[in-house]
């Protein structure tokens, strides 16, 4: 498994609060990528990275931020939560080496908004 | 956005058939892969198919490529308990920033 964790795992927050949730990986991959996922869905890329420092928009960015000051870190920021960012949101690695776009997803942070 | 259209939505069968699940898209993608998400977990990649046309088997899982680039399709040979689970397919386009585009996905529970 690719090793890939993401803190908090479980968090409920108010309306209005900032969140932030954290992504780390050890495999010294380039690529990052952060999705939220909701019943119906799929899967929806919010951000990602292509460096340190290298950030661009998803489909779904409105609301959130992010950061990336180290390879191996990249944060997802709610500035001020609401209740329509109720989901669970994974974290994705990949080095597009060669041909592949192949991404390895961490275990998940369920995020709960009251 | 742009969707993937997955379907079955969610299937139930009985342990020992066999599955078939596809995804389409109005667009044309370089690469599709199928996950598998397990309740609580995070996806884990099935199968990664990179030519049109491309038929690749994993143990009892067999996805295509198709030929026309804007479907796939992933078959399960002979279910068994623990195949349960949400299946994604995802796309890919040509380009160097790996976005993918994943489809609804297919909720499978099999009945031992």
């Amino acid at each position: 498994d690719a090793g890939i964790t993401q803190s908090p795992r479980h968090k409920v927050t108010e309306t209005g609060t900032p969140v932030t949730l954290r992504c780390h990986q050890t495999e010294n991959h380039r690529y990052m990528y952060w999705y939220r996922q909701d019943p119906g869905h799929g899967l929806r890329l919010i951000h990602y990275s292509y460096g340190v420092k290298d950030t661009d928009k998803g489909e779904v960015s409105d609301g959130y931020s992010v950061s990336r000051s180290k390879t191996e870190d990249f944060l997802l920021t709610l500035e001020s939560a609401t209740s329509s960012q109720t989901s669970v949101y994974f974290c994705a690695i990949s080095d597009l080496a060669g041909t592949t776009d192949t991404q390895y997803f961490g275990p998940g942070t369920r995020l709960t908004v009251l | 956005g742009q969707q993937l259209n997955q379907s079955p939505q969610s299937m139930f069968i009985q342990e020992g058939e066999d599955v078939s699940m596809n995804c389409t898209s109005s667009s044309i993608f370089n690469t599709w892969l199928w996950y598998k998400q397990d309740p609580g977990e995070g996806p884990v990649l099935l199968i990664a198919l990179y030519k049109a046309g491309e038929l690749t088997s994993n143990g009892r899982l067999t996805a295509q490529f198709g030929i026309t680039r804007k479907d796939s399709f992933l078959n399960i040979s002979a279910s068994i308990p623990s195949d349960v689970g949400i299946y994604f397919c995802a796309g890919a386009y040509s380009g160097n920033t790996g976005k993918l585009i994943f489809g609804q996905g297919t909720t499978l529970q099999v009945k031992p």
